[in-house]
């Protein structure tokens, strides 16, 4: 089984700022990682597919990185909104299917 | 517009039996993959179960033998039977759309299941 590791577990940044997330796979996923966005109360929101697409709907300022194992998610302006708990998930071997613990971005 | 409902959750007692439901609106269930995912209280994701398009099913290990998952092409919906459960199935169970390589596209909004006596 995969293990992916995310850092860092808290994220503290101001609106406006960069936020740089990451992932870390335990083997080669080539490109298949996915990220995802969860707020309090809702379900996860896909974000970034095959690591580094945007899905429908999801805004220009989120980016995604990396291949192997070694993965990024980029927010280059953090909107009030932005602040949730993001997942990164591997689907190159599969299943069983793993996610990261998450890092949970909060407004400083 | 594509749509996931999940409905079954509820407080069950240690050992006690229940099932979920995930009714799916604009597509069809049977031509996709169909995950169970669920999230313990304050916790992070886990992966329950698949369901392929051609009907092959897995487990994660934390539930094989005990979790069944299985859908109603009539009806378009997806289930999970869970059985024998556990203090630590409690969690919100959220049914997705499994699109593979490219992650879970739709979830639904989640069921609650509390194992407690």
């Amino acid at each position: 089984e995969i293990v992916l590791t995310q850092s860092p577990a808290t994220l503290s940044l101001s609106p406006g700022e960069r936020a740089t997330l990451s992932c870390r796979a335990s083997q080669s996923v080539s490109s298949y990682l996915a990220w995802y966005q969860q707020k309090p109360g809702q379900a996860p929101r896909l974000l970034i597919y095959d690591a580094s697409n945007r899905a429908t709907g999801i805004p220009a300022r989120f980016s995604g990185s990396g291949s192997g194992t070694d993965f990024t998610l980029t927010i280059s302006s953090l909107e009030p909104e932005d602040f949730a708990v993001y997942y990164c998930q591997q689907r190159s071997n599969w299943p069983p299917d793993s996610f990261g613990q998450g890092t949970k971005l909060e407004i400083k | 517009e594509v749509q996931l409902v999940e409905t079954g959750g509820g407080l069950i007692q240690p050992g006690g039996s229940l099932r979920l439901s995930c009714a799916a609106s604009g597509f069809t269930v049977s031509s996709n993959y169909m995950s169970w995912v669920r999230q313990a209280p304050g916790k992070g994701l886990e992966w329950v179960s698949v369901i392929y398009s051609g009907g092959s099913t897995y487990y994660a290990d934390s539930v094989k033998g005990r979790f069944t998952i299985s859908r109603d092409n009539s009806k378009n919906t997806l289930y999970l039977q869970m059985n024998s459960l556990r203090a630590e199935d409690t969690a919100v169970y959220y049914c997705a759309r499994d699109r593979k390589e490219l992650g879970y596209d739709y979830w639904g909004q989640g069921t609650l299941v509390t194992v407690s006596s």
